[in-house]
């Protein structure tokens, strides 16, 4: 069975600390793996899709990598703002167009 | 651009009533699909369409219906509606593959 398991749950940072987030999938044949922010009382946004073990895509302070089993969002030197639920999703070969969701980090960083 | 438009924004509904979803894109999207949301759960698939008369059920589809008569529109149908519908209610387009565009989305209580 496809799955998708994210952590940790939940992060606290103060501003500049830089840390990450991680996302693990089990897929049979993986098509592409997505990263999402979505705010509070908002509907998820794209921020990056990976379709291949090494690569990489940044966007500001965030930075997504990809492995064979995990991909990491990276937050470097985070601010306020930043402060949001990070979604990740991954999209399988073979499962007409169907993206598996995690549960989702929530993060929150403290001036 | 409006993107994908969901309405309505919230409602109540009673323990055995029905009622529609709506959600319409002017992206010219073939993939449409919705999704709920509950706190600690991710988001879950309901039902999805690929093209205008194809629709097909996702993770949780009972209790829910849904249609595709045009390539805008993908209505969610709730029959005789239970407390287990209690949720936030997302609906997502894309073209092809690629990521999600949500609209804001519904919150549904039933009691």
């Amino acid at each position: 069975e496809d799955q998708v398991t994210q952590s940790p749950e939940a992060l606290r940072l103060q501003e500049g600390e830089s840390s990450s987030l991680n996302c693990s999938y089990t897929v049979s044949g993986l098509r592409g793996l997505f990263w999402y922010r979505q705010d509070p009382g908002k509907g998820p946004e794209f921020l990056f899709t990976l379709y291949s073990a090494g690569e990489e895509k940044e966007k500001e302070r965030l930075k997504a990598t990809l492995t064979k089993k995990e991909s990491f969002l990276h937050i470097t030197a985070p601010k306020p703002e930043d402060s949001a639920t990070y979604l990740c999703a991954v999209q399988a070969r073979g499962t007409g167009n169907q993206f598996y969701f995690g549960t989702g980090t929530s993060l929150t960083v403290i001036p | 651009n409006a993107g994908v438009t969901q309405t309505p924004k919230f409602h109540i509904l009673k323990i055995g009533q029905s009622m529609t979803l709506q959600c319409t894109q002017d992206m010219n999207h073939n993939y449409m699909y919705w999704y709920r949301q509950d706190p600690g759960m991710g988001l879950k698939l309901i039902y999805y369409s690929v093209g205008a008369g194809i629709t097909d059920k996702g993770e949780v589809p009972n209790g829910y219906n849904v249609s595709r008569s045009t390539t805008e529109d993908f209505p969610l149908r709730l029959e005789l509606a239970a407390p287990s519908q209690t949720s936030v209610y997302f609906c997502a387009s894309t073209q092809v593959t690629g990521e999600l565009f949500f609209g804001e989305g519904s919150r549904l209580t039933v009691l």
